[in-house]
This record gives C-alpha cells, sequence and structure tokens, in this order.
C-alpha cells in the first residue's frame, strides 16, 4: 500500500517568509510525528499527534513552529518568519497501535533551505 | 537528560569483515529501533527491539538489546558494499505513550571492495 507521503520535496524560501510542510500518513495510521534532520545530524522530534488527544509539542523549538493534524489524517507543519537556522529536511513518520512496538515509518522529507 | 550515543561515528570497511556498531542510551528503555538512511533518502526500518535480551536477524545483519547495560549493538557479518549507509538507533524514552524517539547521531558505513 501507499507508504507517507510529503509535499513538497524540496522548498527554497527567503529568510522571514512562512512556510508550510505537508504529510500524509499511511491510512488507518493513529499517530503521526514530526523531526528535524540538520545536515549530518541525527533526528530531533519536533511533535507527535495522536487520535483526538491533544499532541505533544514539546519538541517544537520556538513559539514560530506550529502544526495542525484533521483527525486521523493530513497534517501540516507551519513555520513563520524562517530563519536560516531552520534550514534543515523535515520527516513526517507514522505508526499504528497494531502493529510492533509502535514502528514508525517515514516519509520522503521536505527538504527546507532558508535564504 | 535523555541521550543515544553511537560510535563509531564513521566506519569504513572491508567487504568481507565484520563488525559491530554500538549504541549506548542514558536511562531506561525497553524499546529501541534501528534505522538505515541511504543519501538522500529516508529512513528504512530495519529492526524493532522491545525486551531485554531481544536478538533480531536479517541477512547480514544482527541487531540485540539489553536493557540492564542500555546498550544495543548492531553487528555486521561478511560485509557488502550495499551495506553502505548511515545507520541510526532511536530509542522511545517516553514511557507514557506518546513514543517520540531520540535518536542517535549515526554511523556512516562506507564498505570498500
Amino acid at each position: 500500500g501507499a507508504g507517507v507521503s510529503q509535499s513538497p520535496s524540496n522548498k527554497v524560501t527567503e529568510k522571514g517568509k512562512d512556510v508550510e510542510l505537508r504529510c500524509d500518513p499511511i491510512s488507518g495510521h493513529t499517530a503521526l510525528y514530526w523531526y528535524r534532520q540538520r545536515l549530518g545530524q541525527g533526528l530531533e522530534f519536533l511533535i507527535y499527534f495522536q487520535g483526538n488527544s491533544a499532541p505533544d509539542k514539546s519538541g517544537l523549538p520556538s513559539d514560530r513552529f506550529s502544526a495542525e493534524r484533521t483527525g486521523e489524517s493530513v497534517s501540516t507543519l507551519t513555520i513563520q518568519r524562517t530563519q536560516q537556522e531552520d534550514s534543515a529536511v523535515y520527516l513526517c513518520a507514522s505508526s499504528s497501535s497494531l502493529g510492533q512496538g509502535y514502528e514508525q515509518y517515514f516519509g520522503p522529507g521536505t527538504r527546507l533551505t532558508v535564504t | 537528560e535523555l541521550k543515544v550515543e553511537q560510535n563509531p561515528l564513521f566506519l569504513s570497511m572491508q567487504e568481507g569483515k565484520n563488525y559491530t556498531i554500538y549504541c549506548n542510551y542514558s536511562t531506561t528503555s525497553d524499546r529501541l529501533y534501528w534505522y538505515r538512511q541511504d543519501p538522500g533518502k529516508s529512513l528504512e526500518s530495519l529492526f524493532v527491539l522491545l525486551s531485554n535480551g531481544a536478538v533480531k536477524q536479517e541477512g547480514r545483519l544482527m541487531a540485540s538489546l539489553d536493557t540492564k547495560a542500555r546498550l544495543s549493538t548492531l553487528h555486521i557479518t561478511a560485509a557488502v558494499h550495499d551495506l553502505s549507509a548511515t545507520y541510526f538507533c532511536a530509542v522511545d524514552f517516553s514511557g507514557a505513550g506518546s513514543y517520540q524517539l531520540t535518536f542517535g547521531k549515526g554511523t556512516k558505513l562506507s564498505v570498500i571492495p
């Protein structure tokens, strides 16, 4: 079946502009995660959604970052007033409580470059 | 502080050789994951380890978990060039149901013919 999809695959924006990144999880997956990967680094957790529960926003680096999810479907990550340090690959993952150990399946990522 | 440390961070090895990548973590967890990432690509799940003593094998890769030592190993047997990639371990420290993962910095493996 279809995996996790993300759009756009690449985004170049000017410093100070807002950007919106989209994630379509695997159908039926109740949990959705956003991570950030800076060049040559591991992944940093940003935010987690589980069903209709309040999201876990503990990883968001500043109030310029926000995310929404409609039910158990699409999620958008918004970065306002982008800064150069926001340049990274933003990865979305989803998981199902029916899977083993909440294994997370990752999308291809959105590469964000802030100039 | 929740930390996941991998070593080595860079590994160059010849085809046919064996080697082990180590993943240490800072506090109690019994959920550990190994992922592979090829350049410019997303993460591919390799192993899910959910209990002390868990051992899983797929082809030339074998992963194990020792929760008492807070250590996981990824053993490579008779390496081939196709195994060249970056390998990440990730630990679920949440214990409270959020299942967010804390990742190591990754081990970049280069297998030389």
